[in-house]
């Protein structure tokens, strides 16, 4: 059975911190994991996939990927409470996804 | 520009009861799928349809059919409701590995 892990948290960290999202998979064989983002009541958006290992920068948001370890992590700059949601992992090859980290962003 | 519609958006069922939840995309996607999200539980794929014509099954299938009517719409049965199928419900499509785009989601109560 093909898992993806994740911290359900809630997580919570104060305004304008680094907020650290975690997510192991266990089949070695995948290669590129989405990250998506859910508000409450609405459906996931993507906002970053990542394939290579090593770091991916967008705006606010890196992804991280390490291959070796079987982990991928988000991390959001200077949080905002806008960013308060649930924070979905999922591999790009199957669409299986974990069960998602919710974070709680206090102004 | 739709993307991805669902219908109905909430529902209320009566156990025993069947029904059918509709999905259908205008993004000319090949692939589709069903996921049932619950608390605390992410979203776990039910069934999913690589191109017009095939279907396969997820992690949870148990209690569910689908068909692929065609190419835009997938549409996911149940024949006998039982409460622990009360989820929330999204379709999403996409073509090949890149995006998902999701529906709106159907909130399905089995009392």
């Amino acid at each position: 059975q093909k898992e993806v892990e994740q911290n359900s948290g809630p997580l919570s960290v104060p305004e304008g911190a680094i907020a650290s999202l975690n997510c192991t998979y266990s089949d070695r064989g995948s290669q590129s994991f989405f990250w998506y983002r859910q508000y409450s009541g609405k459906s996931p958006e993507l906002i970053m996939f990542i394939y290579s290992n090593g770091d991916k920068e967008d705006g606010r948001f890196t992804a991280q990927l390490n291959k070796a370890s079987q982990y991928v992590s988000l991390l959001i700059r200077d949080s905002q409470p806008s960013d308060s949601a649930t924070y979905l992992c999922a591999v790009q090859d199957d669409m299986r996804f974990g069960a998602g980290t919710r974070l709680t962003v206090k102004p | 520009n739709a993307g991805v519609t669902q219908t109905p958006k909430f529902q209320v069922l009566k156990t025993g009861q069947s029904m059918t939840l509709q999905c259908a995309q205008d993004m000319n996607h090949n692939s589709m799928y069903w996921y049932r999200q619950d608390p605390g539980m992410g979203l776990r794929l039910i069934y999913y349809s690589a191109s017009e014509g095939t279907t396969d099954k997820g992690e949870v299938p148990n209690g569910y059919n689908v068909s692929r009517l065609n190419k835009r719409e997938f549409s996911l049965r149940l024949e006998s409701a039982a409460p622990s199928q009360t989820s929330v419900y999204f379709c999403a499509s996409r073509t090949g590995s890149t995006e998902a785009f999701f529906g709106q989601g159907t909130r399905l109560t089995v009392v």
